[in-house]
């Protein structure tokens, strides 16, 4: 089976920009989440969508949005990027098909956003 | 409000020696403690987890061992070899609104000289 595909791998983005991520998960895991990696803050959580439906979202600002396909592929956007958007965002996806604890992350390799 | 402490932050251990991280977490509702390993360039890939009803796992040279009283786990690497030096992270996952989702550590970057 083919992992989680993140694209593009590195994007660099200027102030005030919107930038679109896409994640396509292993086939067949229909929750894909979002995490933002820094040095600062490590792996914190943005949001995890099942069935094209979001049912869970993190801490972040409403600039942060993303949506999943009847596919089970997803996408992020950022609005109005800011400095601190910089970093690794990362999907993962799950078989689980429904509030199941001990269902893995599998994780993609990241898209490295840069914002200059 | 870090709800999950991980230590130390960086370890550098000889090889063949024993490398041990430690988290500690603070929410009772937490249930399910995996741990993920993380290359330069790569996502995170779950190494190994366990469930509180359980005091220790072993897979391999890796261990994690679970105190539920002091809400603490650690995963301890036996015979530490180069090609382990990696970033881990512990995670704890627990029922948020409709789906378990994990908290993670701030990570501990080891390196293991050969």
């Amino acid at each position: 089976k083919a992992g989680v595909t993140q694209t593009p791998r590195y994007l660099i983005k200027t102030r005030g920009q919107q930038v679109t991520l896409s994640c396509s998960p292993i086939s067949g895991h229909r929750s894909v989440s979002w995490y933002q990696q820094t040095p600062g803050q490590g792996l914190q959580f943005l949001f995890e969508y099942f069935s094209e439906t979001q049912r869970n979202k993190g801490n972040f600002p409403g600039r942060f949005s993303g949506r999943q396909f009847s596919n089970s592929r997803s996408e992020m956007n950022v609005s109005t990027l800011e400095l601190g958007d910089s970093a690794l965002y990362l999907c993962a996806s799950s078989g689980g098909t429904g509030p199941i604890s001990n269902s893995p992350l599998h994780f993609g390799n990241g898209t490295r956003l840069t914002v200059t | 409000q870090q709800q999950v402490k991980q230590s130390p932050q960086s370890l550098i251990v000889q090889k063949g020696g024993i490398s041990i991280i430690n988290c500690a977490y603070e929410n009772t509702a937490f249930d399910y403690f995996p741990w993920y390993q993380q290359f330069p360039g790569k996502g995170p890939a779950l190494l190994i987890a366990i469930r509180p009803d359980v005091s220790e796992k072993k897979e391999g040279r890796f261990t994690i061992s679970f105190n539920k009283s002091a809400k603490q786990f650690s995963l301890h690497i036996m015979d530490s070899q180069p090609g382990d030096s990696a970033t881990y992270f512990c995670a704890a996952t627990g029922l948020r609104g409709g789906s378990y989702i994990p908290t993670f550590g701030r990570g501990t970057s080891l390196i293991v000289h050969p």
